[in-house]
């Protein structure tokens, strides 16, 4: 039982270049989030989805996109990365009825 | 103010000693309190899940929530230095859908010391 998987776990990038950050879960989760973490902020929502093909703003979206196309994935996506995208990022998901949140091991992202 | 405050620590505790975290919160809608624990180089995982209020006991783990005085609780009886972790309390409304998010407290870093 995977639960939610991140990919890749860590990531260096430069300055202006792309990349997307993927999330898998295999429980059938309707939800799904997208946090970054940094010291002394705790946990920052930056988009989530409530059902396939479906997406919303968080707490702290600019610079970030994401898509579900798929129910069990969930992409997030750095069209132009900048060193204030230096975090660790988890992703999360839980079904609808339910409050309890599962959540990934995590991606650390550089930005340099 | 923000929605939910938790003291920032970090906090030390010689092992077997008892240990209080604490979040306060503003939103009077929040009727669903979660404490997660983090180990280093971790994602989050649920350690206790409370609706609305009262105490729930998992062994050596207690969650109490005051919902008049918009604070919550979470005791760890004799603590372990297999407790060092990061403590983050979560809270949510009732609703449904798209505004039914968690809201986290920013975590507090707690060190058992041998």
């Amino acid at each position: 039982n995977a639960g939610v998987t991140q990919t890749p776990k860590f990531r260096v990038l430069k300055t202006g270049q792309s990349m997307t950050l993927l999330c898998a879960q295999d429980m059938n989760h309707e939800y799904m989030y997208w946090y970054r973490q940094d010291p002394g902020m705790g946990l920052r929502l930056i988009h989530y989805s409530v059902g396939e093909g479906t997406t919303a703003k968080g707490e702290v979206p600019d610079g970030y996109n994401v898509s579900r196309l798929k129910k069990q994935n969930f992409l997030l996506g750095l069209e132009s990365a900048a060193p204030s995208q230096t975090s660790v990022y988890f992703c999360a998901s839980r079904m609808s009825g339910d409050r309890k949140a599962f959540f990934g091991q995590g991606t650390r992202l550089t930005v340099v | 103010q923000k929605e939910v405050e938790q003291d920032p620590g970090p906090l030390s505790v010689p092992e077997g000693a008892i240990v209080s975290l604490n979040c306060t919160y503003s939103n009077s809608a929040f009727q669903y309190f979660m404490w997660y624990r983090q180990y280093s180089r971790k994602g989050p995982e649920l350690l206790m899940y409370t609706y609305s209020s009262g105490n729930k006991e998992d062994g050596r783990f207690t969650a109490q929530v005051d919902k008049s005085s918009k604070y919550i609780s979470l005791f760890i009886r004799d603590s372990q230095p297999s407790d060092s972790a990061t403590y983050l309390c979560a809270m949510s409304e009732p609703r449904t859908g798209a505004n039914s998010k968690l809201t986290f407290g920013k975590g507090i870093t707690l060190s058992v010391r041998p």
